[in-house]
């Protein structure tokens, strides 16, 4: 399978504890991007990055939310000391990039859902 | 967020009839898409717009981008039920540079066999 990969697809933490996700995109993808959706909503931005620089940061994404694409192919996101209101579908895509024009067309994972009892 | 208003919020209808639903903007987007989202899955891609006026088809599904370009429309003809799922519209501002999309809230649609 070569589309978006997500893991963990299902965590269960307690209030407090950290989380890791982990997302490796479309092989020959640039731009990776972080988002969140919770029940009955559609899915919120958080962040996206273009090779390894993270150039765009929702007001969503809280100094409890740390993400990463270190060498420019995959990506974590990191939430410490995790709320009940964390509990969300995390989402990540990613898209191809030419020159100056984006495709505009993003492919998501499967996504990770997480619940903070 | 949201800024985009979808409806209907959720359509039931039987096996073989046709679908419309939109999504609407207070601001102008230079690309509109439409995905489809089943339960614990992510969205799936299944048309992209990328100019005012323009119509395009993907099987029994076809979608508009508004003159306005404020406004988006999506059709299914001749309804499965393998259709059912939710449906999402998604506007992007600017292909030039950061590739952020806005979406509605969704159309959940039922189609009874």
């Amino acid at each position: 399978d070569t589309g978006v990969s997500q893991d963990p697809r299902h965590k269960i933490t307690k209030r407090g504890q950290n989380v890791t996700f982990r997302c490796d995109p479309i092989s020959e993808h640039n731009r990776l991007y972080w988002y969140r959706q919770t029940l009955g909503q559609g899915p919120e931005f958080l962040t996206y990055f273009q090779n390894e620089a993270q150039l765009e940061k929702s007001r969503l994404l809280s100094d409890r939310f740390s993400a990463e694409r270190p060498k420019g192919s995959f990506s974590t996101l990191e939430i410490q000391r995790t709320e009940q209101g964390d509990s969300a579908m995390y989402l990540c895509a990613s898209s191809l990039r030419l020159g100056t024009i984006n495709t505009g067309e993003l492919f998501f994972g499967e996504g990770s859902r997480l619940t903070v009892l | 967020g949201q800024q985009l208003n979808q409806s209907p919020q959720s359509m039931f209808i039987q096996e073989g009839e046709d679908v419309s639903m939109n999504c609407t903007s207070s601001s102008i987007f230079n690309t509109w898409l439409w995905y489809k989202q089943e339960p614990g899955e992510g969205p799936v891609l299944l048309i992209a717009l990328y100019k005012a006026g323009e119509l395009t088809s993907n099987g029994r599904l076809t979608a508009q981008f508004g003159i306005t370009r404020k406004d988006s429309f999506l059709n299914i003809s001749a309804s499965i039920p393998s259709d059912v799922g939710i449906y999402f519209c998604a506007g992007q501002r600017t292909v030039t540079s950061g590739s952020r999309l806005t979406f509605g809230e969704g159309t959940q649609l039922t189609v009874n066999p």
